[in-house]
């Protein structure tokens, strides 16, 4: 699976979008881009994936570079609950579909 | 509808003390099957999966094991514990979607 990159941690204003980005240069043709969160105390919530065309669901949207080297994940009215850790994944639906995590991004949504 | 069930939400044992953890799922048949830890203030680390009944797959060298005696149980064991197995235990399943389930979690605490 590609190594994924992201910022240690960001802060957005509560009701403003919140965007996250995340770097994955070594990304394969066959790789999906996977967004999951980690609200403190829980497991892993899934988000939203993509492969090359951009997606967008009831939680956030996803937006894929045309190289597919980088994505963003877009919160588009973040609300204090959505404080969490983000976590970006790039991976193939290869035996076992494992997914590794990374150290994500803290986001932090403020009042 | 797919649930996932762990237990117990909390555990305290002695070092040296035997482990069990035991995750169930609801609602999907022949789901891959996953166990990670986080240590405090750490990331996800995947220990153990499963794509089927008895076949198990460790992911890093431990003090630990896991084996799938039925579709949809899947349980963590050790025959001693250590510090270090410290953490938080959360078991997953995959049920050949893109999205992985995950389950409200065990802390163990080792003492």
């Amino acid at each position: 699976d590609a190594k994924t990159t992201q910022p240690t941690s960001m802060d957005c204003a509560e009701g403003r979008a919140a965007n996250l980005p995340c770097n994955h240069s070594t990304i394969s043709g066959n790789e999906y881009v996977y967004w999951y969160r980690q609200i403190h105390s829980q497991g892993p919530q899934y988000i939203i994936h993509g492969l090359k065309n951009n997606e967008t669901n009831e939680m956030a949207s996803l937006i894929i570079t045309e190289d597919r080297k980088s994505s963003t994940l877009i919160l588009p009215h973040a609300t204090l609950r959505d404080t969490a850790v983000y976590y970006c994944i790039a991976r193939d639906l290869g035996y076992g579909n494992k997914l590794v995590f990374g150290a994500g991004t803290i986001l932090r949504v403020k009042s | 509808s797919q649930t996932i069930h762990q237990w117990p939400a909390t555990l305290v044992q002695p070092v040296g003390s035997p482990l069990s953890l035991e995750c169930t799922v609801e609602g999907t048949s022949n789901p891959n099957l996953y166990w990670y830890r986080q240590a405090a203030g750490r990331g996800l680390q995947l220990l153990f999966y499963s794509v089927g009944i008895g076949q198990i797959s460790s992911e890093v060298p431990q003090n630990l094991s896991a084996s799938r005696p039925q579709d949809r149980q899947f349980i963590l064991s050790s025959k001693k514990l250590l510090l270090s197995d410290s953490g938080f235990y959360l078991c997953a399943f995959h049920p050949r979607t893109h999205e992985q389930f995950f389950g409200p979690g065990t802390r163990l605490t080792v003492l």
